[in-house]
């Protein structure tokens, strides 16, 4: 149970373009989920947290208006890098909370997507 | 940020146990400690998780001692298979960080 699935695994696309990311939870509901960016041989970095029904709450640094991130259901987050440069491209992975762990909420494990590579060309 | 702080690289031959350690001097009082593993182009996976003395799952045990000031991840005899990093996450009294801040992680190279 728990999972968490991304789409596309991968994508490439030409600067100046939008892409989109979308990220589902397969078996159970997510009110929140998170997106992590993650650049070859560094850890992840938090970006934002996605809430369902209301605006994502963007890490320092984050720009908001490039990093569109839509929470329409509870299954589903997306996120849509916009106007993509070069220095877009990276690994974006995406991750929700297991929903039946013993602990509290805020600690329950995270379960993360197999993660979208980017490639801005 | 919540602040952790693992060996940045460890090796290992087959058949070994392999132990990692993780300091994380600001745990919040009420938070778990949490690993994970990741492997080259994949999300992070969840290992295991605890709050104090030990918990052991099939996959790997997990030791924190009385002050939960560290934590240190076991893994009985590894195998080429679980080369991979490992992340250990928590959330961090003094700066108010939760648990989902990664920090550098530690690399773990099983060699044959």
């Amino acid at each position: 149970g728990a999972v968490v699935s991304q789409h596309p695994s991968w994508v490439i696309c030409k600067s100046g373009t939008s892409v989109k990311i979308e990220c589902r939870s397969l078996d159970f509901q997510a009110t929140t989920m998170f997106w992590y960016r993650q650049f070859p041989k560094q850890s992840l970095m938090l970006m934002a947290t996605s809430n369902e029904g209301s605006k994502a709450t963007y890490e320092q640094g984050v720009e908001k208006d490039k990093f569109l991130i839509n929470h329409a259901s509870l299954t589903l987050s997306t996120l849509t890098v916009t106007s993509a440069h070069p220095e877009d491209s990276s690994f974006y992975i995406c991750s929700a909370r297991d929903p039946i762990a013993p602990t509290s909420s805020y600690n329950s494990p995270l379960h993360f997507g197999n993660g979208t590579r980017l490639t801005v060309t | 940020l919540a602040k952790t702080t693992q060996p940045i690289s460890m090796d290992s031959y087959e058949g070994q146990e392999v132990n990692i350690t993780c300091s994380h001097n600001n745990i919040a009082t009420n938070d778990y400690i949490t690993w994970y593993q990741q492997f080259p182009s994949q999300g992070p996976r969840f290992i295991i998780q605890g709050y104090k003395t030990k918990v052991t799952n099939e996959v790997a045990s997990l030791f924190i001692p009385a002050d939960r000031k560290s934590s240190t991840l076991s893994l009985p005899r590894v195998s080429l298979s679980d080369t991979a990093v490992y992340y250990c996450l928590v959330g961090d009294a003094q700066t108010g960080a939760n648990n989902l801040f990664f920090g550098t992680g530690t690399r773990l190279t099983v060699i044959p």
